[in-house]
């Protein structure tokens, strides 16, 4: 139980183009979800945090209208990468937490996305 | 969240026990010591977690002092498949506002 998948897994664009990327959790119902990016070498950092039908709450330093988060539903956040450029290069790992018991964060596998 | 302290990096040699030690000296009373590691490009993967009695379950154990502000992460039998980040975390549970916040994590290397 506690699946969470990303697609896509890779993604490769051209700088100015948009990529948005799926988090779904697949088994049970996320009230909560978490958007990383982890740069290579270095650890996670958190960028967001989105409830299903609000809007999402962005760390500081993390531009809101450059990263688009939607979570529409209790199983699907998306993140937006818009005009992207060659340093937003990252892995980003979206992470979902249900609603009950200890609130445990369950993770996806990640996407590595290269702008070129 | 209380913050954390971990080495660096660490080798162990494929077959031994692999002891990941982690100071968190300043932790509460309602904050729970969590392990995860991250495989090189995957997703961080749970492996254990406590308040202060020790725990152990299939992949690993995890050892608290009484005092609480230290822990050690084993793995009794590590293979080259362990090889990994390993990250500890204190962290409050039941409370929605709380999510999961990495530090550096010791890279752990597990050789022939």
């Amino acid at each position: 139980g506690a699946v969470v998948s990303q697609h896509p897994s890779r993604v490769i664009c051209k700088s100015g183009t948009s990529v948005k990327i799926e988090c779904r959790s697949l088994d049970f119902q996320a009230t909560t979800m978490f958007w990383y990016r982890q740069f290579p070498k270095q650890s996670l950092m958190l960028m967001a945090t989105s409830n299903e039908g609000s809007k999402a709450t962005y760390e500081q330093g993390v531009e809101k209208d450059k990263f688009l988060i939607n979570h529409a539903s209790l199983t699907l956040s998306t993140l937006t990468v818009t005009s992207a450029h060659p340093e937003d290069s990252s892995f980003y790992i979206c992470s979902a937490r249900t609603g009950r018991a200890s609130y445990e964060q369950y993770f996806g596998p990640g996407t590595r996305l290269t702008v070129t | 969240d209380a913050k954390t302290t971990q080495p660096t990096s660490m080798d162990c040699a494929e077959g031994r026990a692999a002891n990941l030690p982690c100071n968190h000296s300043t932790i509460s009373g309602n904050e729970y010591v969590y392990w995860y590691r991250q495989i090189h490009s995957q997703g961080p993967q749970y492996i254990i977690h406590g308040l202060k009695n020790n725990e152990t379950n299939e992949m690993a154990s995890l050892i608290i002092t009484e005092d609480r502000k230290s822990s050690t992460l084993i793995l009794p039998h590590a293979t080259l498949r362990d090889t990994a980040v390993y990250y500890c975390i204190v962290r409050v549970v039941n409370n929605a506002g709380n999510m999961l916040t990495f530090g550096g994590g010791t890279r752990l290397m597990v050789k022939p």
